[in-house]
């Protein structure tokens, strides 16, 4: 099964871009790379899913190499409500989705 | 309907007592999931129901006991726990075969 590891905590400002980068060396080829945000004592909300390339939604992107042994996650003109833990998955439709240990993300004024 | 409902909210409980926690879904999602959260850390699968049948659990001890009585309904039945069970109870929905689940608020548990 993939493990995947994920910085512990990164800090940034309002406004400004942020990049979560996500290592999965051993991801397999079906597996996905899901990315959930979670803000504390609530359960984790889905942001976004993809498999290759680029993936864009309406709050994020995800961007994954060719080689698909990283995504990163890419949070434009955040704001102090992006204050949460976001965490990377892979998995396939097997169930198990392996859990990353999260990135603390504080966003300041 | 896009939510995944779960109550209580917060439980506070002895160790000789009996209860249960519920979770309820209308998106029409045929595998359910509980998971255990302590603090600080990601969420830990206990068990998976797929089409209202048990499909995993990760080694749970029995004093967890689930039950999916439709396929809208899972309940977790908690008897006789420890100290050390207490945690953040989450429970998540997914299309069969998905890789995207739908969690739950939680269920904030306390053994005393």
């Amino acid at each position: 099964l993939a493990k995947t590891t994920q910085p512990i905590s990164m800090d940034s400002y309002e406004g400004q871009e942020v990049n979560i980068t996500c290592s999965h060396n051993n991801i397999a080829t079906n597996d996905y790379i899901t990315w959930y945000q979670q803000f504390p004592s609530q359960g984790p909300r889905f942001i976004i899913q993809g498999y290759k390339t680029k993936v864009t939604n309406e709050v994020a992107s995800l961007f994954i190499p060719a080689d698909r042994k990283s995504s990163t996650l890419s949070l434009p003109r955040v704001s102090l409500s992006d204050t949460a833990v976001y965490y990377c998955l892979v998995g396939d439709s097997n169930y198990q989705l392996i859990w990353g240990a999260g990135t603390k993300l504080i966003i300041k004024p | 309907d896009t939510e995944v409902t779960q109550t209580p909210k917060h439980l506070v409980m002895g160790m000789t007592n009996k209860k249960s926690l519920k979770c309820e879904q209308h998106m029409g999602h045929r595998a359910m999931y509980w998971y255990k959260q302590k603090a600080k850390k990601p969420p830990e699968l206990m068990f998976v129901y797929s089409y209202e049948k048990l499909s995993i659990n990760e080694s749970v001890p029995s004093r967890f006991s689930p039950e999916c009585p439709n396929s809208s309904l899972l309940n977790l039945h908690l008897h006789a726990l420890q100290p050390e069970d207490s945690a953040l109870y989450l429970c998540a929905s997914s299309q069969e075969g998905s890789e995207t689940q739908y969690f739950g608020p939680g269920t904030r548990l306390l053994v005393l």
